[in-house]
């Protein structure tokens, strides 16, 4: 089973700011099947990014996402006050399609 | 518009047996996988189950497999998870979700198990 570990827990920063988000996997991703989703209190998951690096359909350029392998990180370019919320990352290239524990982006 | 709409959540006993369906439209049903992931009240997203189109694949959780199954019902675009043996740690609110990635989600279906 492919663990996911998400840094840091929770990120306290402002409307505007740049947020990095990192999640390392205790084994290498196979194909870069790496994905990231924002939830919301009281909403499902919406998927943010897939393939590691791809945005989904209708998510801002200000998301973006990197690595590969074992090491991850979801970029969010500047904060607008709808993306505090938590976010999750996911590998998906073998089961179990393990989630990580999340990071909470609250406001400052 | 894709649309996912669970349904058969409910309070039910430990050791007791519920079964959740998921009606799934705005896509060809057929044509993709499906899963269930769970999120225990103030908890983080657990995947549950996973099936793929034609039901060739099926994969559980290692906290669910003997006691969950996942089916679908192509001709009525539906998905379903049959929950037996059910204990209190089983609480959660149950999202199904086209796979994969997951990029569509239904509202979710909440499942307490209590006496």
């Amino acid at each position: 089973e492919i663990v996911l570990t998400q840094s840091p827990g929770t990120l306290s920063l402002s409307p505007g700011e740049r947020a990095t988000l990192s999640c390392r996997a205790s084994q290498t991703v196979s194909s870069s099947y790496l994905a990231w989703y924002q939830q919301k209190p009281g909403q499902a998951p919406r998927l943010l990014i897939y393939g590691a690096s791809s945005r989904a359909t209708g998510i801002p350029d200000r998301f973006s996402g990197s690595g590969s392998g074992t090491d991850f990180t979801l970029t969010i370019s500047r904060l607008e006050p709808e993306d505090f919320a938590v976010y999750y990352c996911q590998q998906y290239g073998s089961s179990p399609f393990t989630f990580g524990p999340g990071t909470k982006v609250d406001i400052k | 518009e894709v649309q996912l709409v669970e349904s058969g959540g409910g309070l039910v006993k430990p050791g007791g047996s519920l079964r959740l369906s998921c009606a799934a439209s705005g896509f060809t049903f057929s044509s993709y996988s499906m899963a269930w992931v769970r999120q225990a009240p103030g908890k983080g997203l657990e995947w549950v189950s996973y099936i793929s189109g034609i039901s060739t694949y099926i994969y559980y959780a290692d906290s669910v497999k003997g006691r969950f199954t996942i089916s679908r019902d192509n001709a009525k675009n539906s998905l379903y998870l049959q929950m037996n043996s059910l204990r209190a740690e089983d609480t959660a609110v149950y999202y199904c979700a086209r796979a994969l990635p997951f990029d569509y989600w239904g509202q979710g279906t909440l499942v307490t198990v209590s006496s």
